[in-house]
């Protein structure tokens, strides 16, 4: 089976950069992807590590390392849109099993 | 190119009904999954269908079905409902190949059990 372990809720003010934990125990591990998630809105892809290292895709980057079972995201230049739910997602024995999100609060 | 839709948006039934939601996908994608999104149990993975065939399944009762048709579009089906079941159901759509890496969800149905 698999488990993924995130922060329940982070702050962070407009502007500045915030990193969004995320830890799994899982065998058989394909990956790591990050979804964003709206109040009242559907999830929606952000990226995916199947290797280690670091992913960048505009102010979200993602990382991974599989010899820690850990991998996070970072957003940076934060904007009030991107109060959200962010859930990373491991992808094992072609199953996805999501974390239990972050909630994260943009303040101005 | 449309997005994946589902159908209907917002449902309410009582316990010891049945229900079966619509999921149509993106076009040209061939695996749908369903998920069920709840406050306490978070988004949890109900199971996978590619052509026609379930691939995987998660850990839920029997009660939850699914299946799909030729053209890719897929149906749920919970019977005999409890509270419990009362959840925001999603669909997500790719094209099948490769892992997990990139999933498209519908807007979801809310289903309310009363």
């Amino acid at each position: 089976g698999q488990s993924l372990e995130q922060p329940s809720e982070v702050t962070a003010v407009e502007g500045a950069i915030v990193q969004i934990n995320c830890t799994y125990q899982t065998s058989g591990f394909y990956g790591l992807s990050w979804y964003q998630q709206h109040d009242g809105g559907a999830p929606t892809f952000l990226s995916y590590n199947a290797l280690d290292g670091l992913e960048e895709t505009g102010r979200f980057s993602s990382f991974l390392s599989r010899s820690d079972s850990y991998g996070y995201l970072l957003l940076q230049e934060l904007q009030m849109k991107d109060s959200a739910s962010y859930f990373c997602a491991g992808n094992a024995g072609n199953m996805l099993t999501f974390g239990g999100g972050t909630r994260l609060m943009v303040k101005p | 190119k449309a997005g994946v839709t589902q159908t209907p948006r917002y449902l309410i039934k009582t316990r010891g009904q049945q229900v079966t939601l619509s999921c149509s996908p993106i076009s040209g994608h061939r695996s749908v999954s369903w998920y069920q999104q709840t406050p306490g149990q978070g988004l949890q993975f109900l199971f996978e269908y590619f052509s026609e065939t379930q691939r995987n399944k998660g850990n839920f009762p029997g009660r939850f079905s699914g299946r799909q048709f030729s053209n890719s579009r897929s149906e749920m089906n919970v019977s005999t409902l409890e509270l419990g079941d009362s959840a925001l159901y999603l669909c997500a759509s790719r094209t099948g190949t490769g892992p997990y890496n990139e999933q498209f969800f519908g807007p979801g149905t809310r289903l309310t059990v009363l």
